[in-house]
């Protein structure tokens, strides 16, 4: 079954540095999303993209945050200056369309760990 | 805003018994409520979807209500194995939004 897949699985950085995490989605999917988890927390939306263009974002996506599809297989998140509160699961999801019975596949998450 | 509870941190069971987890929101009903199943180190996996307008939803060895009433879905596991032991996310989905909102998860635990 086809899945999602997201690199690397664990990524440390130090605080203020920049970090991009990746993400392939399912390769007929359009629409792409970030999810977040701090440890012991609730999994947290940031952000949904479609057609080149954010369609949703939450509060916690602010202009640290951007989200970029590349080219025709990648979706990446990037985070400009991470801080320590940035330290967390990064889930990356995709689904075939926005239609709400639609399911979102999920990726197994990058750990950033920011020093 | 939105909040869902889910009614236990964890659940023990006894294998082959069937387990009830609950999810409670507050506010205005979602257009569908979904169940994910989260491993740990692993992403959610989506379980089942059941719309604002159904009241039941099966799969297998999967139950899920929808109480729009009560603001409640309750999620059911019957005969029990310990391959279901997991972290069981209720999440909802607004007819208008793409994100899901979820739980903070009901972590089951299934004994031999």
């Amino acid at each position: 079954e086809p899945e999602v897949t997201q690199t690397p699985s664990h990524q440390v950085t130090q605080m203020g540095q920049e970090v991009i995490l990746r993400c392939v989605p399912i390769s007929n999917h359009l629409y792409f999303y970030w999810y977040r988890q701090i440890l012991g927390q609730k999994v947290e939306f940031l952000v949904s993209f479609y057609n080149n263009e954010i369609s949703e974002k939450s509060e916690i996506f602010d202009d640290q945050f951007s989200v970029e599809r590349p080219d025709g297989s990648n979706f990446t998140l990037k985070i400009r200056s991470t801080k320590l509160e940035d330290s967390a699961m990064y889930f990356c999801a995709s689904s075939l369309d926005r239609g709400q019975e639609q399911p979102q596949h999920f990726g197994d998450g990058t750990r950033l760990s920011i020093l | 805003s939105q909040k869902i509870e889910q009614n236990s941190e964890a659940l023990n069971i006894q294998e082959g018994k069937t387990a009830t987890l609950t999810c409670n929101y507050t506010n205005y009903s979602p257009a569908y409520l979904q169940w994910y199943r989260q491993d740990p180190g692993r992403g959610p996996v989506f379980l089942l979807l059941i719309r604002e307008n159904e009241k039941e939803k099966r799969k297998e060895r999967l139950k899920v209500t929808f109480d729009t009433t009560l603001k409640q879905s309750l999620f059911h596991i019957t005969a029990s194995q310990p391959a279901d032991s997991a972290t069981y996310l209720c999440a909802l989905r607004y007819s208008s939004a793409s994100k899901i909102i979820f739980g903070s998860g009901t972590r089951l635990s299934i004994r031999p």
